[in-house]
């Protein structure tokens, strides 16, 4: 099993551009999300997935969208970056249990110009 | 709202001491509670994860406990060795977090681990 695979490893965006975080796990978990993490704020929620069709927001959804396709693929889309997006990127799943730990990606960092 | 603070935020000790990582939560209504290690560049991993019904959890060389009433976790690693130099995160699911699975995460505690 691969686990939770990221990509790109590292980005650099000038404001107003857009791109898309891939994420992917071969584990068939049906909990999928995304986390922001940035320095003295810890990681914060930004978009999760119960299952394929299914997303919601977390709690700092604003200027990211998500689609849940497949139960492997959760990609991740800044429509317009910002500077204050620069940050780096997490993708994590589970099974829907809530007694199950999360597996985490190993990240996606991300600066914008 | 559930806060979670990680004390002390950095540690130096020499390889061999045993050591303690604090995490406290300001409610205690969760449905576990869990230790992960992060590495310079790297994602997380997941090292224990402790149930609220639990009292402590065991892997290798680390013990974690749990005690709900007064909010307070510990981490402890038995003979350090400087592999195990990393962040340490601690992270509370909240009872009432439902579908969101939402984990409220600490700043982590720094830990470096000398020869």
């Amino acid at each position: 099993n691969a686990g939770v695979t990221q990509t790109p490893k590292f980005q650099v965006l000038k404001t107003g551009q857009s791109m898309t975080l891939q994420c992917a796990q071969d584990m068939n978990h049906e909990y999928m999300s995304w986390y922001r993490q940035d320095p003295g704020m810890g990681l914060r929620l930004i978009h999760y997935s119960v299952g394929a069709g299914i997303t919601d927001q977390g709690e700092v959804p604003n200027g990211y969208n998500v689609s849940r396709s497949t139960t492997e693929d959760f990609p991740l889309r800044l429509l317009s970056a910002a500077p204050s997006q620069t940050s780096v990127y997490f993708c994590a799943s589970s099974p829907l249990y809530s007694g199950e730990t999360q597996y985490f990606g190993p990240g996606t960092r991300l600066l914008v110009l | 709202k559930q806060e979670v603070t990680q004390i002390p935020a950095a540690l130096s000790v020499p390889e061999g001491e045993n050591l303690v990582l604090n995490c406290s939560f300001t409610d205690s209504a969760i449905y576990n509670l869990q230790w992960f290690r992060q590495d310079p560049g790297k994602g997380l991993t997941s090292l224990l994860l402790i149930q609220s019904s639990q009292r402590e959890q065991t892997s290798g060389r680390l013990n974690a406990s749990l005690d709900k009433s007064s909010g307070r976790s510990t981490l402890y690693i038995a003979a350090s060795q400087p592999g195990d130099s990393a962040t340490y995160l601690c992270a509370v699911k909240d009872f009432n977090a439902g579908n969101n699975r939402k984990l409220i995460w600490g700043l982590g505690t720094s830990l470096a681990v000398n020869p």
